[in-house]
């Protein structure tokens, strides 16, 4: 079974800072998606980003990108010029893809803090 | 554009009774999944229903049934509620298919007293 793990429960950036969520997953597989999702205090699970297994080429989407090594089996979020509503729970999340249907596979979860 | 809906968004009950939450999914989507989320922690996957069906299912008992209509609307189903039920539900819609994302909804948070 595959699992997924965040060792930062909780991180602080000052605003218009960087800073970089850790993830790392087990799976004996090849082929898989890897998504982060943000759950602000409202709760809405809300995507961030994602990244197939097959793209060596890290996603990025405006102030989120990845860091992805499949060897290594991490995927690292970097949020740059951070801003207030960056705040939320983040969690890494992945998707087998040899498996019938979508279930997601989360981690723990990363609370970030933003000070402004 | 309505994305995906819950009901009720919190709910009271006591122990062994039984609870039905409900999810509309995200307009243009037919497979829905269940989470459950207990506070602090990342949701685990309850199963995903698509064309009526169940079509995977996590490590849940069979107190946990769901239920999928004609309209891809679901219905999640606790029977035996025990006080380690009280989590927050989450409801997630995608359409099925390789290379589709999960779409959430605002989620029920149940309390089990």
């Amino acid at each position: 079974a595959q699992t997924v793990t965040q060792s930062q429960p909780e991180m602080s950036v000052q605003e218009a800072e960087t800073v970089t969520l850790s993830c790392t997953y087990d799976t004996s597989e090849s082929d898989y998606y890897l998504f982060w999702y943000k759950q602000p205090p409202s709760r809405q699970m809300i995507l961030v980003i994602r990244q197939e297994a097959y793209k060596q080429q890290n996603a990025t989407e405006n102030r989120f990108s990845v860091n992805f090594q499949k060897a290594a089996k991490s995927f690292s979020l970097k949020i740059s010029d951070s801003q207030l509503g960056d705040a939320a729970m983040y969690f890494c999340a992945y998707r087998s893809l040899r498996e019938y249907g979508n279930k997601l596979v989360f981690g723990a979860g990363t609370i970030l803090r933003v000070k402004s | 554009d309505a994305g995906v809906t819950q009901s009720p968004t919190h709910l009271i009950k006591t122990r062994g009774q039984q609870v039905t939450l409900r999810c509309s999914p995200k307009s243009g989507h037919d497979t829905v999944s269940w989470y459950q989320q207990a506070l602090g922690q990342g949701p685990q996957f309850i199963f995903q229903y698509y064309e009526e069906e169940e079509r995977q299912r996590g490590n849940f008992p069979d107190r946990f049934s769901g239920h999928q209509f004609p309209n891809y609307s679901s219905e999640l189903n606790v029977n035996a509620l025990l006080l380690g039920d009280s989590a927050l539900y989450l409801c997630a819609s995608t359409i099925q298919g390789v290379g589709t994302t999960q779409y959430f909804g605002p989620g029920t948070r149940l309390l089990v007293l």
